[in-house]
């Protein structure tokens, strides 16, 4: 069966520093992966996706993530976090002719001045 | 070009009572898909609709339903509400399937 892990509950970093959220996921074939941003009170915001191709994915608001098959991670990365990043974040994975996403337990960010 | 909208975004309704929540998909979309999340389960995946058909399901009781209309719409409903439902309804469409989900802000439902 499908699953997620994100073995980080809660991070906090201080603003201008590196980010690295860990995702782990279990398929069977090739997956379809998505990070997604959830902003207090709010739905989730998509960041980036991973169908196949070219293993390390550029998303929004300058986040990034590399698709590693070898470790069946998908970590999302910033080089500088800003204030504004504060929010909880999903690694999701789906399978093939279906939407369903199996989402991970989320990891909460915090940033400080 | 507007985004999924959920109505109403909250509720608050009293045990055993139902309740039907509401989801306009992106022009266009036809694939629809609905999710709890609680702070004890996280996100949970409820149904997944395609062109009014039901392609998919979660695990949840037969109190939990849903539809999907010609134009895409949705609704979902839940009957004999329990206090265990107090919950955050997502809503979200795409347009092709795996090509990641546009979700609506949700519906808050508080069951007391």
């Amino acid at each position: 069966a499908q699953s997620v892990t994100q073995p980080d509950i809660h991070i906090t970093v201080s603003e201008g520093a590196s980010l690295e959220l860990r995702c782990n996921y279990s398929y069977g074939a090739t997956p379809y992966l998505f990070w997604y941003v959830q902003s207090p009170g709010q739905g989730l915001q998509l960041l980036l996706k991973y169908f196949s191709g070219d293993t390390l994915v550029q998303g929004i608001k300058g986040f990034e993530a590399e698709f590693k098959r070898s470790q069946s991670s998908f970590n999302l990365r910033k080089p500088s976090v800003h204030w504004s990043d504060a929010a909880e974040y999903f690694c999701a994975v789906g399978a093939d002719n279906t939407d369903k996403l199996i989402f991970g337990t989320g990891t909460r960010l915090q940033v400080f001045p | 070009k507007a985004g999924v909208t959920q109505t109403p975004r909250y509720l608050i309704k009293t045990r055993g009572q139902q309740v039907t929540l509401s989801c306009s998909p992106i022009s266009g979309h036809r694939s629809v898909s609905w999710y709890q999340q609680t702070p004890g389960q996280g996100l949970q995946f409820l149904f997944e609709y395609f062109s009014e058909t039901q392609r998919n399901k979660g695990n949840f009781p037969g109190r939990f339903s849903g539809r999907q209309f010609s134009n895409s719409r949705s609704e979902m409903n839940v009957s004999t509400l329990e206090l265990g439902d107090s919950a955050l309804y997502l809503c979200a469409s795409s347009w092709l399937t795996g090509d990641g989900y546009t979700f609506g802000s949700g519906t808050r439902l508080t069951v007391v």
